[in-house]
Order: structure tokens, then C-alpha cells, then sequence
């Protein structure tokens, strides 16, 4: 069964620092997103993109953050000058459709702030 | 704005033992509702929706729109069901941004 694969599994930062988060979407996918999820808190809508363009993003998601398709199979998202409160697993997900279109998890990359 | 809420962080049940976890949500609108399992060391992946209407596993929910609930409910628990679930949410048309709840643990033993 094809699966959503994100890398690396963990990255370690300096704050300050930019991070490039990577994730492959499912092949045939149209719609593609970022969450994340703070230790010990609930799983928080970062950015849905669509056609080449952010369709909707959440007060988190500020400037310091971009989101981008470079080819036609990666999809990344970028941390300009990182914070402590950035630490955070980071889950890429994709699907075909919206609304009751199922979203396929990625195994998340665990960015740690030092 | 959206809201899911699961009230038990935990929720420890013999094997055997019927299975309901709970969630309510807060909408104006008619949302698509979702289950989302998360078992030990792997990615989140879907367990139902509401739109289908089917049972997965042996886990059934079904929509009250009246209490505004979508209880997940299994017969008889497994010690395979042992998990993190998320209750998640989006907004009716064409958005497709999950609102998630905080999640339970589902600890089932012998």
C-alpha cells in the first residue's frame, strides 16, 4: 500500500537556524498538508496546499514558515530562524479530495530546538 | 471556529470489555467526522468516518448531531485495540483541515 514517507525521522537545530522538512506524498494525492503536535498536546493544523498554493493556514503558521511542491513529488516546508517552541513532531499528510476524502499520515520528523 | 473535545485521557478496560471512548464537538455547521488510531511506534492512520457508516475492527461510531457526539464504541475489547485514539473534525464544503482532540489511550488488559 503506498504511503506518505517523510525525512529525516529527527533533526536537531539550533535555534536561529533555518530546517527543511521533507515529506513525499502519495502519488495520485492532490491535496497536501502540515501538522504538528507539541509534546503532551493535541495534533495541530499548520497549512493545507492545493494546485501549487497554500488554500488555507492557521495563526501558526507565520512568516517565519513556507511550504513548497519543488518537483512533482517532493513536498517541504521550511522553518526560517527556528525557536525553542518550534520543538514539535511535524506530520506531512496528503489526499485525494477534500472534505470526507481520507488524509494519509506520514510517520512525522521530531525537530528538537536546542 | 471548530472544537473536538475527548475528556478521558485514558481509558483502561479488560479484554473483553465493552469500549467507548468519547467526543463531542462544537460546530455551526454539518462536519465530516473522523477516528484516528495511532498504534505503538506507528503513524496515525484512519480507523472511520461517519460517512461511511461501516464498522472497522468491530468499532462502530455513529453521529448524534443532537448531543453533537461521535462516541467510538467497541463490544468487546482486544489487547490489539491498545492505542492512542484522536477524534478529528473538518468543516463541511470544501475545506479539509482536521481539528483534532487532545486523544484518549485506550490501555486494554488481561
Amino acid at each position: 500500500e503506498p504511503e506518505v514517507t517523510q525525512t529525516p525521522s529527527h533533526q536537531v537545530t539550533q535555534m536561529g537556524q533555518e530546517v527543511i522538512l521533507r515529506c513525499v506524498p502519495i502519488s495520485n494525492h492532490l491535496y497536501f498538508y502540515w501538522y504538528r503536535q507539541i509534546l503532551g498536546q493535541k495534533v495541530e493544523f499548520l497549512v493545507s496546499f492545493y494546485n501549487n498554493e497554500i488554500s488555507e493556514k492557521s495563526e501558526i503558521f507565520d512568516d517565519q514558515f513556507s511550504v513548497e511542491r519543488p518537483d512533482g513529488s517532493n513536498f517541504t516546508l521550511k522553518i526560517r530562524s527556528t525557536k525553542l517552541e518550534d520543538s514539535a513532531m511535524y506530520f506531512c499528510a496528503s489526499s485525494v479530495g477534500t472534505g470526507t476524502s481520507p488524509q494519509h499520515f506520514g510517520d512525522g520528523t521530531r525537530l528538537s530546538i536546542l | 471556529a471548530q472544537r473536538v473535545t475527548q475528556p478521558e485521557k485514558l481509558l483502561s478496560v479488560f479484554k473483553g470489555a465493552p469500549v467507548e471512548l468519547k467526543c463531542n464537538y462544537s460546530y455551526s455547521g454539518s462536519p465530516e467526522l473522523f477516528w484516528y488510531v495511532q498504534y505503538s511506534r506507528q503513524r496515525l492512520q484512519l480507523l472511520l468516518r461517519h460517512i461511511s457508516r461501516e464498522s472497522i475492527k468491530g468499532f462502530t461510531a455513529d453521529l448524534n448531531k443532537g448531543e453533537t457526539s461521535f462516541h467510538l464504541k467497541k463490544p468487546f475489547a482486544q489487547e490489539e485495540d491498545s492505542a492512542m485514539y484522536y477524534c478529528a473534525l473538518v468543516p463541511s464544503g470544501t475545506a479539509s483541515k482536521l481539528t483534532f482532540g487532545t486523544g484518549t489511550r485506550l490501555q486494554v488488559t488481561l
